[in-house]
């Protein structure tokens, strides 16, 4: 079946790096978009930004922009998200979400990586 | 950037009852092709998001039919005709129109 499975739990000190993966299964990567979404505990829901595997382009929030990098691995059908300079308010649970095209809906998500930033 | 504005925050329902969700955007969400790239989603306790309604108005894949969307320009609503207990959780509206993409601020259904 179609899924995104992503990467465990992390627990980092303030300043480190995070790299967050999602492997897809069960369609083809390169025909969706993967955004990546946060969620602060309690909170809702922040849009960080989206890959577009198929080429490797990218467009970022400006919340994130210059600390955070998209990559994926088509090879092995895996989107990455990396967050740099973590703070505390950077603690959240991160999920990668895909699109098949602007508008029809962020369809599939994954299940969701706790990020902990904390000294 | 586009702000997205839902209201209630809080919404109780008698099961069986319908409700009702309004989303506001700052500014018109209609697209020059004639859609509105407003989503909406339902966040049920300790899981991940899943798409209801796409493009204001479509149902997404196994979503009932009780759920259904309207709304054009900058004034949307997402509305349930028979609350079941199975619909508590937190609906967000999203807009899709231009990045950054950005969601409301939720509305908590739930059963009285």
């Amino acid at each position: 079946q179609v899924q995104l499975v992503q990467s465990g739990a992390e627990v980092k000190k303030p300043g480190a790096s995070v790299k967050v993966s999602c492997k897809a299964s069960g369609y083809t990567f390169s025909g969706y978009y993967i955004h990546w979404v946060r969620q602060a505990r309690g909170q809702g829901l922040k849009w960080m930004g989206w890959i577009n595997p198929n080429s490797g382009g990218t467009i970022y929030s400006e919340t994130f922009q210059g600390r955070v990098t998209m990559t994926r691995d088509t090879s092995i059908t895996t989107a990455y998200m990396e967050l740099r300079r973590l703070r505390s308010d950077d603690t959240a649970v991160y999920y990668c979400v895909r699109e098949w095209a602007a508008g029809y809906g962020l369809d599939v998500w994954g299940q969701g990586t706790t990020v902990t930033v904390s000294s | 950037d586009i702000v997205m504005t839902q209201s209630p925050v809080s919404l109780p329902v008698t099961p069986g009852e319908p409700a009702s969700i309004s989303c506001r955007s700052s500014q018109s969400l209609l697209h020059s092709n004639g859609d509105n790239y407003l989503d909406w989603y339902l966040q049920k306790p300790g899981r991940s998001p899943q798409l209801l309604i796409y493009l204001a108005s479509n149902r997404a894949s196994g979503v009932p039919d009780r759920f259904s969307g309207s709304g054009s320009g900058t004034d949307f609503t997402l509305k349930i005709s028979r609350v079941e207990a199975e619909d508590v959780g937190v609906y967000y509206c999203m807009q899709t129109l231009q990045t950054p993409y950005s969601f409301g601020q939720g509305t908590k259904l739930e059963i009285k």
